[in-house]
């Protein structure tokens, strides 16, 4: 079936760090892949999202490419700040069905 | 301002007593969604809704219904709470279907003793 699975978290990062959260996928077909972020007490917010193999999403400062040959949409920024400091849920849309999201990565960055 | 709404923020309520988690849009969005967020297992999609009088089960369906009578309302009913479904819900809108962009409400913060 249809899975998302994302690292286990949670990342705990220095300011200005690299971050990486993986994410892979298991699903048929081409679905849309996206990464949505969770600021603490609120609704989730679409991050970046990538329709295609090799599509590049991009917004804010972070980055994830759509690898069809290892199944990975994984999410990159080249420095974090103290701002970032949510939950980051991968999640994928297999042909028009129902957005099925991972289990979320809790990113804590400190000054 | 384009939002999606939902009430009550926060519940307490006993075991069997039927609620009503209301949920509003106001951009004209087509498709809408429940989810409900636990501790370890992410989002799992409850219902959908693709149009007025169209809705779909989820992930997670059991114990729980919804209607859509017109296209900005899409509330979330349960008719008799169980414990099981303490936990965090959200409802989203999105233009067309599951590959536009989702729009979450706030959060409902449900706890059934």
């Amino acid at each position: 079936g249809n899975s998302v699975t994302q690292m286990e978290g949670p990342v705990t990062l220095s300011e200005e760090a690299f971050l990486t959260i993986n994410c892979t996928y298991t699903a048929t077909g081409y679905p849309s892949l996206f990464w949505y972020v969770q600021y603490p007490g609120e609704g989730l917010q679409l991050l970046l999202k990538a329709t295609k193999a090799d599509d590049k999403g991009s917004n804010k400062g972070f980055e994830a490419t759509y690898r069809k040959e290892t199944t990975s949409f994984h999410l990159e920024k080249g420095s974090v700040q103290v701002s970032d400091s949510a939950v980051y849920f991968c999640a994928l849309n297999p042909a028009g069905t129902a957005l099925i999201f991972g289990k979320g990565t809790t990113l804590s960055v400190s000054s | 301002e384009a939002q999606v709404t939902q009430n009550p923020r926060y519940l307490i309520t006993v075991t069997g007593k039927k609620l009503t988690v209301t949920c509003s849009q106001n951009m004209n969005h087509e498709y809408m969604s429940w989810y409900r967020q636990d501790p370890g297992l992410g989002l799992r999609q409850i219902y959908y809704s693709m149009n007025v009088e169209v809705t779909d089960k989820g992930d997670v369906p059991e114990g729980y219904k919804v209607s859509r009578k017109e296209k900005r309302n899409f509330p979330l009913i349960l008719e008799s709470p169980s414990p099981n479904q303490t936990s965090l819900y959200f409802c989203a809108s999105s233009v067309r279907d599951f590959t536009d962009t989702q729009y979450f409400g706030p959060g409902t913060r449900l706890t059934v003793l």
